[in-house]
């Protein structure tokens, strides 16, 4: 079983629509999640990072997280062609006696206009 | 520096020979990761420095690859007698703490 997971997609979605993007993870003693956005040919841009159960919400970003579920989550809201990238989810896992970021595999978002 | 600065940007090499990948992180980072990304696939976890602590080499897919911190800064990832299956992006991030992690622009890697 993967340690962190994601539907692969592709995630179509029109201009101002909501995208909802989800992650579910394995380790129970998981206490911190971030969510990456990654342009094809470019590297990983961090976009929201979230520590405790509930939502957190930056500008038309928002993450959710549920830990008793495993899951985390980001919507983005009044969604833009310019939003189309593929989008990493990672938590933090054990190994040995430190956490590392793990990431999923990434979720393919197009916003069509 | 302002962000992590990963060179070269490209490297191409032959089969079995060695290359050197660097990695500057952001100036006070105590934390720094090494990654790979092949087309089409995931992040992998390679190696983990924090501060002067013994590194977390957990993720190294093989004996041939290695990667030391010198003074808490700068980091070079060597990857010994190359085969065409490490072709790929090598990624760097650093971090404060177990917070959000900056990446750099990566290296991308074609062994022939």
């Amino acid at each position: 079983q993967k340690e962190v997971e994601q539907n692969s997609g592709p995630l179509s979605v029109p201009e101002g629509a909501i995208a909802s993007l989800n992650c579910t993870y394995s380790d129970r003693g998981s206490q911190s999640f971030f969510w990456y956005r990654q342009y094809s040919g470019k590297s990983p841009e961090l976009i929201m990072s979230i520590y405790s159960n509930g939502d957190k919400e930056d500008g038309r970003f928002t993450a959710q997280l549920n830990k008793a579920s495993q899951y985390v989550s980001l919507l983005i809201r009044d969604s833009q062609p310019s939003d189309s990238a593929t989008y990493l989810c990672a938590v933090n896992l054990r190994s040995g006696g430190s956490y590392i970021p793990t990431f999923g595999r990434g979720t393919s978002l197009i916003v069509h206009p | 520096g302002a962000g992590v600065s990963q060179s070269p940007s490209n490297k191409v090499t032959e089969k079995g020979k060695d290359v050197e990948l660097r990695c500057d992180p952001i100036s006070g980072h105590t934390a720094l990761y090494w990654y790979r990304q092949s087309l089409g696939q995931g992040l992998e976890f390679l190696i983990y420095f924090q501060g002067n602590s013994a590194p977390d080499k957990s993720g190294l897919p093989s004996d041939r690859f290695s990667a030391e911190r010198t003074g808490g800064s700068v980091s070079t990832l060597t990857i010994q007698r190359t085969q065409q299956e490490d072709s790929a992006v090598y990624l760097c991030a650093s971090s404060v703490g177990p917070g959000g992690y900056t990446f750099g622009s990566g290296t991308r890697l074609t062994v022939v």
